[in-house]
């Protein structure tokens, strides 16, 4: 399979404080996406980002595909974005996803 | 919004049990994949299908099989549940991943005594 490695596995945040987490991919991937992780443990899909940079409100993506990193960057943290952050790619035609370990983000007021 | 549901929140089953975890999406999606979350591990994937009576394998199906006999249901079995397989399971949805994504059901907590 693809080994995803994400940094850094542990982050405590003051609230309002920014953040960059990051996502290495043993090989080249397609369909890559970010997920959040709530504190109930319900994971939803943040971003879907192949290539390029998007942004939605206070996150944004980057990935640059060909050297097989994504970057995902919260500004203005909120005791909300607490959770853990999970990236994830598959092989093109594929249809599952390679998932790291993720990094576990915590927001203090 | 793509709905995805996990019949139960938190199982209690002792070794040696069969354990059926059920996962229900209301959209009509190919793929359905099943995935264990352990800490420090991330998560791993045990199988999923892309068609209905269709499934592959994932990274550590040993333990586990699973059965789609309808596009909307996919449900995974614990043939003989082992303390090794307490985990958090989760059950997730894509019509292609290319294009939509994966939706994630809220998870099942299984303890193993």
């Amino acid at each position: 399979g693809i080994q995803v490695e994400q940094s850094p596995p542990d982050l405590i945040l003051q609230e309002g404080a920014n953040s960059t987490l990051r996502c290495n991919f043993s090989d080249s991937v397609n369909n890559l996406q970010w997920f959040h992780q709530n504190p109930w443990g319900q994971l939803i899909n943040l971003f879907y980002i192949p290539s390029g940079t998007k942004q939605n409100g206070r996150l944004s993506a980057t990935t640059v595909a060909t050297e097989r990193y994504s970057l995902l960057y919260i500004s203005s943290s909120q005791t909300t974005d607490s959770g853990v952050y999970f990236c994830a790619g598959g092989r093109r035609g594929a249809n599952n996803l390679f998932f790291g370990t993720g990094t576990r983000l915590t927001v203090i007021p | 919004d793509v709905k995805v549901t996990q019949s139960s929140r938190y199982l209690v089953k002792r070794t040696g049990e069969k354990v059926f975890l059920e996962c229900v999406q209301d959209m009509d999606h190919e793929n359905m994949f099943w995935y264990r979350q352990d800490p420090g591990l991330g998560l791993r994937l045990i199988y999923f299908s892309y068609d209905v009576k269709m499934k592959e394998k994932g990274d550590i199906p040993e333990g586990y099989s699973v059965s789609r006999e309808k596009k909307e249901r996919f449900s995974l079995i614990l043939e003989s549940a082992s303390t090794n397989q307490t985990s958090m399971y989760l059950c997730a949805s894509s019509l292609q991943v290319t294009v939509y994504g994966y939706t994630f059901g809220s998870g099942t907590r299984l303890t193993v005594v």
